[in-house]
């Protein structure tokens, strides 16, 4: 199984300043028709969790443009630009190119 | 508007069965793959099964193999998780969620609560 690695665990946040989550895959999540199938996912206290970003960089519907997403290959990254209260919750990546489907195991976001 | 709303979490013995379902609306269910995703206490994002659109095609995570079943009636606009000799383990919140690998999981349901206990 591709092994999904986050960091960091836990990120305190500045209300206005920068986050950014790193994660990386044990194996290289370009698929044979050249696309790269990594998500990534907000859960934020008590609701369900919501896509932000697929594909490694396209943003969903809905989602503040201060979140943007990038990398290739093993190496992926989420930025939110500046940080606002109700970004706070639990960040996930997920690539979708191998069976069965994984998940990193989280990043939590709190305001310092 | 487009939604997912999941029932049938329970209490659950070990070795025990339960049934979930996922009723969907505002969309064209018969044209999407649907998965199931787990969120266990105190843990993070498990994804445990996906159908394709026509229901002939199934994966599963390999902790669920044998035991849990997927399913779909697409005339009904459901979803469905068959779970058969639970476990303590099993214990989570079950989301059904709109889509599979290539798609993403684009739309999620609240959730439903499973508890294996005896």
């Amino acid at each position: 199984d591709v092994v999904m690695t986050q960091s960091p665990l836990s990120l305190p946040v500045t209300l206005g300043q920068p986050a950014s989550i790193s994660c990386r895959s044990s194996q290289s999540l370009v698929y044979s028709n050249g696309n790269t199938y990594l998500n990534w996912f907000q859960q934020r206290p008590g609701q369900s969790p919501r896509r932000l970003i697929y594909k490694v960089s396209n943003r969903d519907s809905g989602v503040p443009d201060r979140f943007s997403g990038s990398g290739s290959d093993t190496d992926f990254t989420l930025k939110i630009s500046r940080v606002e209260a109700e970004d706070v919750g639990v960040y996930y990546c997920m690539q979708g190119t191998y069976w069965p489907l994984t998940f990193g195991g989280g990043t939590k976001v709190e305001i310092k | 508007e487009v939604q997912l709303v999941e029932s049938g979490g329970d209490l659950g013995q070990p070795g025990g069965s339960l049934r979930l379902s996922c009723a969907a609306s505002g969309f064209s269910f018969s044209s999407y793959s649907m998965s199931w995703v787990r969120r266990a206490p105190g843990k993070g994002l498990e994804w445990v099964a996906n159908i394709n659109p026509d229901g002939g095609e199934k994966h599963y995570v390999d902790s669920v193999k044998g035991r849990f079943t997927i399913s779909r009636d697409n005339a009904k606009n459901s979803l469905y998780l068959q779970m058969n000799s639970l476990r303590v383990e099993d214990t989570a919140v079950y989301y059904c969620a709109r889509g599979g690998p290539a798609s993403g999981l684009d739309v999620w349901g609240q959730g439903t609560t499973v508890t294996v206990s005896s």
